[in-house]
């Protein structure tokens, strides 16, 4: 068990509302990772970070910010949602000295109408 | 081209049953590999890391092949419970991003 806590697990929202949600580590992990996941395209970067405050794009960024201002919470915001956001999210943290693996919290489904 | 080509399935093969899984990966500067395994709605869970030398744990096999850029995953005596979805991931050698094949599916039948 990684510590990694995902909320919230379930989420049904409307099209251009803002939503956040939220990863929570417990156990001091540098990296941190929000994917989406869909069918046909597997398991998407959208933002990492490598430290409080440092951030940085994956290669589905568009629509997303993230912030983590302490070391054990990552967020993600979509500024106004939209049904194309309609997708499975889930957080990781990258543990193992020299030789980092993910560790996966268990994901939030999201849906946007 | 993607980074992480996986070849989707289904796979769907009987009870005791050997079946091997293949991926290739474009960047040869891929440093660490690994398989997950994804249940139905749940996340990814790491399976096992894959060594240069190939490696085993219990029924599951894997291997590296750095000149031809392809990973292997193979699992003999098929039991219903590795009925999932498994992925094939890399990371690079420079940097911290993990790159994931779309995943192949398995399902084991009685």
């Amino acid at each position: 068990d990684a510590g990694i806590t995902q909320s919230p697990r379930h989420k049904v929202t409307e099209t251009g509302t803002p939503v956040t949600l939220r990863c929570h580590q417990t156990e001091n992990h540098r990296y941190m990772y929000w994917y989406r996941q869909d069918p046909g395209h597997g398991l998407r970067l959208i933002h990492y970070s490598y430290g409080v405050k440092d951030t940085d794009k994956g290669e589905v960024s568009d629509g997303y910010s993230v912030s983590r201002s302490k070391t054990e919470d990552f967020l993600l915001t979509l500024e106004s949602a939209t049904s194309s956001q309609t997708s499975v999210y889930f957080c990781a943290i990258s543990a193992g000295q020299g030789r980092e693996k993910l560790f996966f919290g268990s994901g939030t489904q999201l849906s946007v109408l | 081209r993607k980074e992480v080509e996986q070849d989707p399935g289904p796979f769907n093969v009987p009870e005791g049953a050997t079946v091997a899984f293949n991926c290739t990966y474009s960047n040869s500067a891929s440093q660490s590999f690994f398989w997950y395994r994804q249940d139905c709605r749940k996340e990814p869970k790491l399976l096992m890391s894959v060594y240069s030398s190939g490696n085993e744990d219990g029924r599951f096999t894997a291997q590296l092949n750095r000149a031809s850029q392809y990973i292997s995953l193979l699992i003999r005596d098929s039991k219903l419970s590795d009925s999932a979805t498994y992925l094939c991931v890399v990371k690079p050698q420079t940097g911290n991003q993990f790159y994931f094949g779309t995943g192949t599916s398995l399902t084991v039948i009685p």
